[in-house]
């Protein structure tokens, strides 16, 4: 089963604006974690916020985190061609042993 | 430094054959996990290693999946017979040494996967 899930399946954008993406999830966390996946390709660590963090940021990429409504937003500035992804939160909940669980994902394509 | 290095990168079987992959780990990472990943989903675990030891394998189909990391390091991932539901993309990924006191997990890095279609 997985725990997140991300709004919105999909997102479409012109290159240069911005791209915000939301995760919410069900159970307490030790941390969440947010990973890009290129078509085709293994999974990429962007970032991750710890459950006593409530924002992050890591060069154009802002992550924010509220534990009392369990949800989480990624947002990418000054968007890029390149940045076309799928993007994935992961929630490392508390007494899961170290079992990461990834949401469903959100398909960013950004137009040149 | 080298990523994580999976073979094969794509492998087309018919249904009831064997299939095997093959996971090289980042160097120095003992914790190695197995992944399955369908189409338009996100990656669910499917094994957990730290070092040689399967800590976590309540998701592996013992039917037909079983999984070995030998001395800790490579890992082979092994499905007997496959079925066409078994069609998707298998991913591995390590981390590194234990996490911080009071965290449960640093980061994941993930090989490239391998792409498996079971006709």
């Amino acid at each position: 089963s997985q725990q997140g899930e991300e709004d919105p399946q999909a997102l479409s954008i012109q290159e240069g604006e911005n791209a915000t993406m939301n995760c919410s999830y069900k159970t307490s966390i030790n941390n969440l974690q947010w990973y890009r996946q290129n078509s085709g390709r293994g999974l990429v660590h962007l970032i991750l916020i710890r459950s006593n963090e409530r924002e992050k940021h890591s060069g154009r990429l802002r992550v924010t985190l509220d534990t009392s409504k369990k949800s989480s937003s990624l947002l990418i500035t000054a968007s890029r061609a390149a940045d076309t992804a799928s993007y994935f939160c992961a929630t490392d909940p508390i007494r899961s042993y170290g079992k990461l669980t990834f949401g469903q994902g959100t398909i960013l394509t950004v137009h040149p | 430094e080298a990523g994580v290095v999976q073979s094969p990168r794509y492998k087309i079987i018919e249904k009831k054959q064997p299939v095997a992959f093959w996971c090289n780990p980042i160097s120095g990472h003992n914790t190695l996990y197995w992944y399955l990943q369908n189409l338009g989903q996100g990656p669910e675990l499917l094994i957990r290693y730290e070092n040689e030891e399967a800590v976590d394998d309540s998701q592996l189909p013992k039917d037909r999946f079983s999984a070995e990391r030998l001395k800790g390091v490579d890992s082979t991932l092994k499905i007997q017979p496959a079925e066409l539901g078994d069609s998707a993309v298998y991913l591995c990924a390590s981390s590194p040494l234990r996490p911080e006191p009071g965290q449960s997990y640093n980061e994941q890095f993930f090989g490239p996967g391998t792409r498996l279609t079971v006709l």
